[in-house]
């Protein structure tokens, strides 16, 4: 069975922080995909990356940046200057092989940038 | 292009009623899931639906059934409605062939039992 523990329930930080939140994974298959999703307040969940188990290297994309470490089962999220507009839930999720990869969710970390 | 989108946005029942939600998929996507999100939670898988099957089935009871229509749309029926099925109702789309595996999600239907 997959798990996925996001243990941060809410975090509240000031316009232009860096924060970074943190996800850790759990499964037996050695294929597996890791993703993040963006809820904000609408209720839409926003993709915003998928990794694969075979590919480890980092990524960043403008302010966001992602740290995939198999060693620990670790896929964490770091939002650099954090701005008002990122605030949301944000969902770490875990797809393992087979053709439907249906994703297990974390329970969400809840950030809230104020300004 | 039109995402992903799901009718109606809220919709409020009472305890035992039956109620219908619908979904249709975005374009060029021919699998449709269903999730449902409790307050405060990650969103829980219910079904998939490819080739107008059930393929793929989550920890739900039977009082969850779906259907998926030639044309991809999909709906999601639940039955003997109880207080506990008030919930964010999320489908998500996406396609079978591609190899990829991301779902693209739609805006939910807030379900609310009285």
């Amino acid at each position: 069975a997959q798990k996925v523990t996001q243990a941060q329930t809410e975090i509240s930080v000031v316009e232009k922080e860096d924060v970074t939140l943190d996800c850790v994974y759990e499964t037996r298959d050695t294929t597996y995909y890791l993703f993040w999703y963006k809820q904000p307040p609408s209720g839409e969940l926003v993709f915003l990356i998928r990794r694969n188990s075979f590919d480890e290297q980092n990524e960043i994309s403008g302010r966001y940046s992602w740290n995939f470490q198999k060693s620990t089962s670790s896929f964490n999220f770091t939002i650099t200057a954090s701005q008002v507009v990122d605030s949301a839930v944000y969902f770490c999720a875990l797809s393992v092989g087979g053709g439907s990869y249906i994703p297990t969710f974390g329970r969400g970390t809840s950030l809230i940038v104020h300004p | 292009d039109a995402g992903v989108t799901q009718s109606p946005t809220h919709l409020i029942k009472t305890r035992g009623q039956q109620v219908t939600l619908r979904c249709s998929p975005k374009s060029g996507h021919d699998t449709v899931s269903w999730y449902q999100q409790a307050l405060g939670q990650g969103p829980q898988f219910i079904f998939q639906y490819y080739e107008e099957e059930e393929r793929q089935r989550g920890n739900f009871p039977d009082r969850f059934s779906g259907h998926q229509f030639p044309n991809y749309s999909s709906e999601l029926n639940v039955n003997a409605l109880l207080l506990g099925d008030s919930a964010l109702y999320l489908c998500a789309s996406s396609f079978r062939g591609a190899g990829k595996n991301e779902q693209f999600f739609g805006p939910g239907t807030r379900l609310t039992v009285l």
